[in-house]
C-alpha cells in the first residue's frame, strides 16, 4: 500500500462547478498536509498548508483534514479555467515528506 | 524578488555526456532538494542537503551526484550512469527539512 494514494483523475468540470480533490494516508503519525499546483512545466506552487484537523480557507479554496479518517481534501468553489491544472497533496511528519502522484484537473468555459 | 532559480529550462544530453544543471535560492532556506518528475508519476526524490557540505541521498539517487559548497547553490549532475535520464527536474527549497517546500521552474532534460 502506497504511503500516499490520489486519484490520478484528469476530472473534467465545467466552470463555476465547486471541485473535490482528495488523498488518503495510511501513516498515522503524518501531522502537515500541503496542497499544490503545478502548470503544465512548471514547478509547484504552494497553494495551502495546514497542520490541524478541519478546515482552512484562503479565498475560493478550502483543504479540510481529517485525521481520523486519514483523509485530506482540496476544495475549490467558483471554479475557473485557469485552475486547470495538476493539483499535488504533499504530507509530512518531518521525517519525510511524502507527495501524492497529483490529480489533472480541467475546468472548461 | 526571492526565489529559487533553475537553469536551462530545457537541455540535451548526449550518450556518455555529464551534464550539470543549476539551482540557486536567495530565500535563506537550509534545505534543498532535487527531484524528478516523469510523465504520469509523482514527484521522486533524488538527493537532499539540510546544511552547506552535507547532503543525502533520496529514492532514486543513482546515476546523480550533487554538492552544496554554498548555502544558496545545490547544483545536480546527471553523469553517464543514469541510463534513462529523460524527464522534468526540479529544484526546491525550504526554512527547515520537509517543512513547506517551495519549487523552481525546472529543466527539462531530454536525451539526443
Amino acid at each position: 500500500q502506497k504511503e500516499v494514494e490520489q486519484d490520478p483523475g484528469p476530472l473534467s468540470v465545467p466552470e463555476g462547478a465547486i471541485v473535490s480533490l482528495n488523498c488518503t494516508y495510511s501513516n498515522s503519525a503524518f501531522q502537515y498536509f500541503m496542497w499544490y499546483r503545478q502548470y503544465s512545466r512548471k514547478g509547484p506552487e504552494l497553494l495551502m498548508y495546514t497542520y490541524s484537523s478541519g478546515n482552512k480557507e484562503d479565498g475560493r479554496f478550502t483543504a479540510q483534514v481529517d485525521k481520523s479518517s486519514k483523509y485530506i481534501s482540496l476544495f475549490i468553489r467558483d471554479s475557473q479555467p485557469s485552475d486547470s491544472a495538476t493539483y499535488l497533496c504533499a504530507i509530512t511528519d518531518t521525517d519525510k515528506l511524502i507527495f501524492g502522484t497529483g490529480t489533472r484537473l480541467q475546468v472548461f468555459p | 524578488d526571492g526565489g529559487i532559480t533553475q537553469s536551462p529550462k530545457y537541455l540535451f544530453r548526449k550518450e556518455g555526456q555529464n551534464v550539470t544543471l543549476s539551482c540557486e535560492q536567495n530565500l535563506n532556506h537550509d534545505a534543498m532538494y532535487w527531484y524528478r518528475q516523469d510523465p504520469g508519476q509523482g514527484l521522486r526524490l533524488i538527493y537532499y542537503s539540510q546544511i552547506v557540505n552535507d547532503f543525502q541521498k533520496g529514492d532514486i539517487a543513482e546515476g546523480y551526484s550533487v554538492s552544496r559548497e554554498k548555502k544558496e547553490s545545490f547544483p545536480l549532475t546527471v553523469t553517464s550512469a543514469q541510463k534513462n535520464p529523460t524527464a522534468f527536474y526540479l529544484c526546491a527549497s525550504s526554512i527547515k527539512e520537509n517543512e513547506k517546500l517551495f519549487f523552481g521552474s525546472g529543466t527539462q532534460l531530454s536525451v539526443l
